[in-house]
């Protein structure tokens, strides 16, 4: 079975500051993808940024970057500088390589709130 | 990156009421996904697709039925809708299913009384 959690609810930064989201996850396949995804205040969800199972090095994209830690099956999300168009719920989701014909699982969300 | 759009953006049926939402992709993506989105739960699979006639079901199907018809476009049919299907409902497609990126529509709000 596939899992994804992610137990922060919600948080609240200082603006300018890091950020830093969890999720861990559940898989019996060797293969795998990871992706976190924003969902802004009108309900539009944004692909951020992945992690392939394969690859050792973190991600990053822009002021986005991952905490990938393969043996503790876990998957940060690292912003950094924060702005108040951060403000959003963060999906954290994974995907099963090979014949799983992409089918996502996600997380229940992370609300993060960034304060001027 | 992809244009996904989903219509209609908000509905309102009464229980036993017959709905169907539509989505379209336009960048000639294979894969095709329905989910529903509640408070507590993310977003959880109803039904996706590899291709027009394909049909697979995902982790919530009771209560739904889905028909690609091309390549372009996937739809979600609520033939007896209930209070329980109330929720945010999203389309997704991505190219090549395990390996791409999925790109979701806006979302459509739908509301069973």
């Amino acid at each position: 079975a596939q899992k994804v959690t992610q137990t922060q609810t919600s948080i609240s930064v200082m603006e300018k500051t890091t950020v830093t989201m969890d999720c861990v996850y559940e898989t019996q396949d060797s293969s795998y993808f990871l992706f976190w995804y924003k969902q802004t205040a009108s309900g539009e969800i944004v692909f951020l940024i992945r992690q392939d199972s394969y690859k050792k090095e973190n991600a990053t994209v822009g002021h986005y970057s991952l905490n990938f830690q393969k043996p503790k099956s876990s998957i940060g999300l690292i912003i950094t500088a924060t702005q108040i168009e951060d403000s959003a719920v963060y999906f954290c989701a994974m995907r099963e390589g090979g014949s799983a014909l992409g089918r996502l699982h996600f997380g229940a969300g992370t609300q993060l709130i960034v304060i001027p | 990156e992809a244009a996904v759009t989903q219509s209609p953006r908000n509905k309102v049926t009464v229980t036993g009421g017959n709905v169907t939402l539509s989505c379209r992709q336009t960048n000639s993506h294979n894969y095709m996904y329905w989910y529903r989105q509640d408070t507590g739960h993310g977003l959880r699979l109803i039904h996706y697709s590899y291709g027009a006639g394909n049909l697979q079901i995902g982790d919530v199907p009771d209560g739904y039925k889905a028909t690609r018809t091309t390549q372009e476009d996937f739809f979600l049919l609520l033939e007896l809708a209930s209070p329980s299907q109330t929720s945010l409902y999203f389309c997704a497609s991505s190219d090549r299913g395990g390996q791409d990126t999925q790109y979701f529509g806006p979302g459509t709000r739908l509301l069973v009384l």
